[in-house]
This record gives C-alpha cells, sequence and structure tokens, in this order.
C-alpha cells in the first residue's frame, strides 16, 4: 500500500518562515509533487522533485531525501494569501501507467 | 501548460439519479485521471482514462458505479450513477504535461446529493 503523512494543520505569522513536512513509503517512486489548494478551488501545481536535494522557485523552495523518504516544503516571508492547503503527492506506478498518491494535506493558517 | 474546462461546476442532484461531467483539454493528452475529494479530504484517483481503451479504476472504484468515456486526446466524461448522498464530493480532472513534471487540474465539479 501508499502510505503519505504530512501533519494536518499549521499556522504561522506572516513575514516568517514556515516548513511543512511529508513523509512516505510507497511501493515504487517516480516523483514528489507540491500543490497549493485554496479552499474551494483545484490544486495548482508548486513543486517537482525527483532527484535529492532542494529545488528553489521564489519565495518556495521543495526539498527530497529518496533514502529517508522525506520531503519539504519551505514557504518564505509568508503572507496572508498563503492560508490554503499544501498537498504533498507522490507518483508511483499502476496498472495504467503511473498515477498520483495524495497525502491528507497540510492546512496552513496565516496569522498577521 | 494545459488549461482544463470541467463543467458543470457544481450541481445538486437527487439520490438515484445519474451526473456526467465534462472535461476538455486545450490540447492533447494521452492520460486524463479523475479524482474525488470528498469534504475536507484530500485527493482520492477514481481511474485512469486513455484513449481508444478502457479507463483503468484503482481500488474501490468500478464501472459501474462510473463509467467513463474518453473518445479522443483532449475530452472525457465520468459518469457518477445510481447517486447517493455519500457520493457529495468534489470530482476533479488532470492531465499530465508531456515531460511528466506537473499535472493540471480542472475547476472541479462540486456534487451534492440530496
Amino acid at each position: 500500500g501508499q502510505n503519505i503523512d504530512q501533519p494536518t494543520e499549521m499556522t504561522a505569522t506572516e513575514g516568517a518562515i514556515v516548513q511543512i513536512n511529508c513523509t512516505y513509503q510507497t511501493s515504487g517512486f517516480n516523483g514528489l509533487f507540491w500543490y497549493q489548494q485554496h479552499a474551494g478551488e483545484a490544486p495548482t501545481f508548486l513543486s517537482y522533485n525527483v532527484l535529492d536535494g532542494l529545488e528553489e522557485k521564489g519565495r518556495f523552495s521543495s526539498f527530497l531525501s529518496r533514502s529517508k523518504g522525506y520531503s519539504y516544503l519551505l514557504l518564505k516571508e509568508l503572507q496572508m494569501k498563503d492560508s490554503a492547503s499544501y498537498l504533498c503527492a507522490v507518483r508511483v506506478p499502476n496498472n495504467a501507467g503511473n498515477m498520483l498518491t495524495f497525502g491528507g494535506g497540510t492546512r496552513l493558517m496565516v496569522k498577521p | 501548460s494545459a488549461v482544463i474546462s470541467q463543467k458543470p461546476s457544481r450541481d445538486i442532484c437527487q439520490r438515484g439519479t445519474s451526473l456526467t461531467i465534462q472535461c476538455q483539454v486545450d490540447s492533447q493528452v494521452t492520460m486524463m485521471f479523475w479524482y474525488r475529494q470528498q469534504p475536507g479530504q484530500s485527493l482520492t484517483l477514481i481511474a485512469t482514462a486513455n484513449q481508444g481503451s478502457e479507463a483503468t479504476y484503482e481500488s474501490g472504484f468500478v464501472i459501474d458505479k462510473f463509467p467513463i468515456s474518453r473518445p479522443n486526446l483532449t475530452f472525457s466524461t465520468l459518469t457518477v450513477s445510481n447517486m447517493s448522498p455519500e457520493d457529495s464530493s468534489i470530482y476533479l480532472c488532470s492531465v499530465e504535461d508531456s515531460g511528466l513534471r506537473e499535472a493540471f487540474f480542472g475547476q472541479g465539479t462540486r456534487l451534492t446529493v440530496v
């Protein structure tokens, strides 16, 4: 089976830095994705990691360690609009080729 | 990037009826994916739809309940059949870019069964 764990909720202050962790145990691994989802909206792509290390994209960075089954999403200079759910997803092989398996999501609340 | 148009955006349906959700992509894609997101939950893959073949369903989902069509490389439909209140959820279609580095989602269909 597939198991992807991330904290349910986090709170941080505007202007600060927050790190959202994701651990996974999956049958196969073909990449890890982070998505942002505002309430009532579709998920939007944030980052993709397939090799170990850090990927930086503006205020957002994502890290992957395949040997540890671990990733984190780092958000810097937090803004109120960053209040959203953040979804960690692992691409794994299935009968159709590949599929994304999602964690439960982390609801981030940014306070003034 | 891919632009996905999904409709209807929301619907309220009577139990026992069926609803067909449409997903149109602005480019040709090999695989399209259908997800369900129950209230307060994350996304669960229902099935993968390839053009010209039957959809591949994930554990817990069956073709009789969620028939899928994929008539061409830019379009797919998902039908939620014989609906019950437990089917109230958001249904999303998704495609991956050719480099498999990103997946794009439609805006979702918010279904309420009464």
